[in-house]
């Protein structure tokens, strides 16, 4: 099925850096989401963007929704052994309640 | 409890085996959404519910998955003649379902599917 690209697949970083993530799409969604997913767990909304060009934040987390519609970016800054987990972008064509499509998730390890 | 549950958490099924996966969405929620991840893997779309009417099938992999909403609470996803393809986590996620509202899904833990 059909599955964004997102990138990097993994990253080690060290307690207290930031980190970059993002997400690119062939088809333009009108909805972006960031999702964390610890082990055992199911995906967990981190933040949700809904307007081309729009930057939103929560807390030490930064979301932009490109202005192209087909792609976005995830922001973390500071990150503390907490932020440990698995994120995802998701996109849906039409906002409401429908299907999203994931990308294949960035693995964030930190050593402490 | 006040999320999404889902039961069992394992299964493991000897293949050719028919198995039933059940989610209990939050109270009140209107849609339901049924995901299968596969190891390593982002969740992928198998079908959708508004109240008890299935309105999205597109992404059930064969005919031998169905899913049902009968009184649009409890949903149940049941897999026929189970294959060792059929491994995965399956997802369940219900939102509000506000018509033209800006959805949150909220997700169970999950079903881990073992098939031997």
């Amino acid at each position: 099925g059909q599955q964004l690209n997102q990138s990097p697949q993994s990253m080690f970083i060290q307690e207290g850096e930031d980190v970059s993530m993002n997400c690119t799409s062939s088809s333009i969604f009108n909805t972006w989401l960031w999702y964390k997913q610890d082990p055992g767990e199911g995906p967990v909304l981190l933040i949700a963007l809904y307007k081309a060009g729009e930057l939103t934040s929560n807390g030490r987390l930064t979301a932009q929704f490109g202005i192209t519609r087909k792609d976005s970016f995830l922001n973390i800054s500071a990150s503390i052994p907490s932020d440990v987990g698995i994120y995802f972008c998701a996109g849906a064509f039409i906002q409401g309640a429908q299907k999203l499509v994931f990308g294949q998730g960035t693995r964030l390890t930190i050593n402490p | 409890g006040a999320g999404v549950s889902q039961s069992p958490r394992y299964k493991v099924a000897k293949r050719g085996q028919d198995v039933a996966l059940r989610c209990d969405p939050i109270s009140g929620h209107v849609s339901l959404f049924w995901y299968q991840q596969a190891l390593g893997q982002g969740p992928e779309f198998l079908t959708y519910f508004q109240n008890e009417a299935q309105l999205d099938k597109s992404g059930l992999p064969s005919d031998r998955f169905f899913a049902e909403r009968p009184e649009g609470s409890v949903s149940t996803l049941k897999i026929q003649r189970t294959q060792q393809e059929d491994s995965a986590v399956y997802l369940c996620a219900s939102s509000k379902g506000l018509a033209g509202g800006q959805e949150t899904q909220y997700f169970g833990p999950g079903t881990r599917l073992l098939v031997l």
